[in-house]
């Protein structure tokens, strides 16, 4: 399956900032995706990074506050704009094609204080 | 929109013995159901996944079943050892791999030795 990095790691910010979070694959893959992860709580979409074109986002998750690039088939950006404590979660990229299933980085675990 | 229910939601079970996490869904659509093990600091794995035109997989001592009348689904580890205490998630998809996930609550698993 396909090694997924996520950068950074982790990080701690203050309120009102913004935070780029990279996802780099070692191949090409069809499908990005970007995932929050509240303190003990699963996993909910926040939106498909599409390749050269606006992404798709979920209810809920607006471009303003989730700003996502995807520049090529191996790279994609989440920005979270404009941070608050609420904003304290894990983000998780994940990938999908060529008939793999998703597959998972070790998430971006961001703190806001 | 899909909806997926998961229990329990915390499972302690004695080394060696079995454990079983349920879950159901709500669309009719769905057709793919990925499980993934998250262990602390990490992301999501994916460790067995069923589609829906099959009705149980194996793997070693991981097994899932299907049952698409119901709109149930679980999965069952046998002989379970220390190193599968971790958080359990389950998922739905009415497409494969290329689509967006819905995931249950989680399932917090500690097997004590």
């Amino acid at each position: 399956s396909a090694v997924i990095s996520q950068k950074p790691s982790r990080d701690i910010c203050q309120r009102g900032t913004s935070l780029t979070i990279q996802c780099q694959v070692d191949s090409q893959v069809t499908m990005m995706f970007w995932y929050r992860q509240q303190p003990g709580q699963s996993l909910t979409l926040i939106a498909t990074a599409n390749q050269g074109s606006e992404a798709t986002y979920e209810s809920g998750f607006v471009i303003d506050k989730f700003p996502i690039s995807r520049p090529n088939l191996t790279f994609s950006t989440l920005t979270v704009s404009n941070m608050s404590p609420e904003d304290s979660s894990i983000y998780l990229c994940s990938v999908s094609g060529g008939g793999q299933p998703q597959h998972f980085g070790d998430g971006t675990r961001l703190s806001i204080l | 929109g899909e909806n997926v229910e998961q229990h329990p939601s915390t499972l302690s079970v004695q080394e060696g013995d079995s454990a079983v996490i349920k879950c159901t869904y709500s669309d009719s659509a769905s057709n793919y159901f990925p499980w993934y093990k998250q262990e602390l600091g990490k992301g999501p794995q994916l460790i067995i996944d069923i589609r829906s035109n099959v009705g149980e997989k194996k793997d070693q001592r991981i097994a899932v079943t299907l049952n698409k009348t119901a709109k149930h689904f679980s999965l069952h580890i046998t002989e379970t050892q220390p190193e599968d205490s971790a958080v359990y998630f389950c998922a739905a998809t009415p497409m494969e791999y290329g689509n967006k996930l819905v995931f249950g609550a989680g399932t917090i698993l500690r097997v004590k030795s």
